[in-house]
């Protein structure tokens, strides 16, 4: 148990619907990320919030839309996917943004698949 | 080209053994990680180093910054270490950048 929950774990969804991904952090975290995970690939780091403001995008295409409402929930608004968005979206949060010595603590996952 | 390139991509070994899985980077980095992911996808934290040599039971992380090279070594290799590492490093403009991951199998 690594304190970073994510719900659903699997989700499979067509093109044309609007879902959300939900992760909760009970470690007390400022800082939470967004990262997808595409087979054979690197992560890739999608959004990141510090004090629940958006701190990075890294050039994602806005059929993704983040939420944080609190630093202990963040979300990952879905509309319009293309098959090739099915991925394992991971959340993970850390103490502090912009602190090198920073540990990562990361959620199970949510295996994302787009007909 | 990857910033973060790791090598091997797969390994296989048999219970006991010395493992070696090494990660090369072409940026200036704080500091750098080694993750381990298991099947169904949950991601540990098992390193993070910005120098030297760092010791957690079997496992052992180095870091040669000079030249831009770090190793995750493991020792007396278990099935249960049958997962996927992952070495990712944090640039010195708070990027991030994650190596593709070696698969390793341990076999009994």
């Amino acid at each position: 148990e690594t304190g970073v929950t994510q719900t659903p774990r699997h989700l499979v969804m067509g093109m044309t619907n609007k879902k959300s991904l939900k992760c909760e952090q009970h470690l007390g975290h400022n800082a939470m990320y967004w990262y997808k995970q595409s087979a054979k690939k690197p992560l890739e780091l999608m959004f990141v919030y510090s004090l629940e403001e958006r701190v990075e995008n890294n050039s994602v295409p806005s059929r993704f839309s983040p939420e944080c409402p609190n630093s202990s929930h963040l979300f990952l608004h879905l509309h319009t996917l293309q098959p090739e968005d099915s991925a394992l979206y991971l959340c993970a949060s850390s103490q502090d943004w912009g602190q090198s010595t920073d540990t990562q603590y990361f959620g199970p996952g949510t295996r994302l698949t787009v007909l | 080209k990857n910033e973060v390139e790791q090598s091997p991509q797969n390994l296989t070994a048999q219970e006991g053994e010395f493992i070696t899985i090494n990660c090369s980077y072409s940026v200036g980095i704080s500091a750098l990680h080694w993750l381990q992911q298991h099947p169904g996808g949950g991601i540990v934290s098992l390193f993070m180093l910005s120098s030297g040599k760092k010791k957690h039971g079997r496992l052992i992380a180095t870091i040669n910054i000079q030249e831009k090279h770090s190793s995750l070594h493991i020792t007396a290799s278990h099935p249960r270490d049958s997962a996927v590492y992952i070495c990712a490093v944090r640039g010195t403009g708070n990027q991030f950048y994650f190596g593709t991951g070696t698969s390793l199998t341990v076999i009994p």
